[in-house]
């Protein structure tokens, strides 16, 4: 079966990093994407992989290795409203999104 | 404002009544999604719509009907719903139906409580 792993829920404190673990096996590989949802919120694009290594957006990075099954969303100088869920999917072969069940991320003071 | 708006954002409905969910997309996307969230699941597919036409439906019961009457609109049809049925429910759209890197847009979900 299809599977993408994630935690459940990380905490982190405000100005540090925090980086999120998503690891899939999937039946095939299309890409990597990662949402960001605030609660009672829609999912938003953060960023998408689709060949191996880091792309780096602003604050947020995120980390790819295709024959590792593995990837990271790295999150620096992190803000109080970085406070959310975030969600890891990955494209299969046939082009569907297969989603991790998110990561729980709470920014203390 | 993701350009996916749906309605009605709350829906507490019994069992017994019908009712639809609406999503209205402004971004000029071919293809449109329903998706149930649940907490601490992660988001299961129900249907996708591409140029109007439906390509999938993941053993969805019957109790769930979906219209998509042109590229822009999405309806979910809800009759005589369970209480496992209780979720969020999400709308989705896309530039195509998944090739390269376009990204999927979602709505703000309605939140459904099923008495």
């Amino acid at each position: 079966g299809q599977n993408i792993d994630q935690p459940t829920e990380m905490t982190a404190t405000e100005g540090a990093i925090v980086q999120i673990n998503c690891t899939y096996q999937t039946s095939g590989f299309n890409g990597l994407f990662w949402y960001q949802q605030h609660a009672g919120e829609a999912p938003t694009f953060l960023s998408y992989n689709v060949l191996d290594g880091l792309e780096e957006k602003g604050r947020f990075s995120s980390f790819l290795s295709r024959s590792k099954g593995y990837s990271y969303l790295l999150l620096k100088e992190l803000q109080m409203k970085d406070s959310a869920s975030y969600l890891c999917a990955v494209r299969d072969s046939n082009y569907q999104l297969i989603w991790g069940a998110g990561t729980k991320l709470i920014i203390k003071p | 404002e993701t350009g996916v708006t749906q309605t009605p954002r709350h829906l507490v409905m019994g069992m017994t009544n019908k009712k639809s969910l609406k999503c209205e997309q402004h971004l000029g996307h071919n293809a449109m999604y329903w998706y149930k969230q649940s907490a601490k699941k992660p988001l299961e597919l129900m249907f996708v719509y591409n140029f109007k036409e439906q390509t999938e439906n993941n053993s969805v019961p019957s109790r769930f009907s979906p219209e998509c009457p042109n590229s822009s609109h999405l309806f979910l049809h809800l009759h005589t719903l369970q209480p496992e049925d209780s979720a969020l429910y999400l709308c989705a759209s896309s530039q195509d139906r998944g090739t390269g890197h376009q990204p999927q847009h979602f709505g703000d979900g309605t939140r459904l409580s099923i008495l």
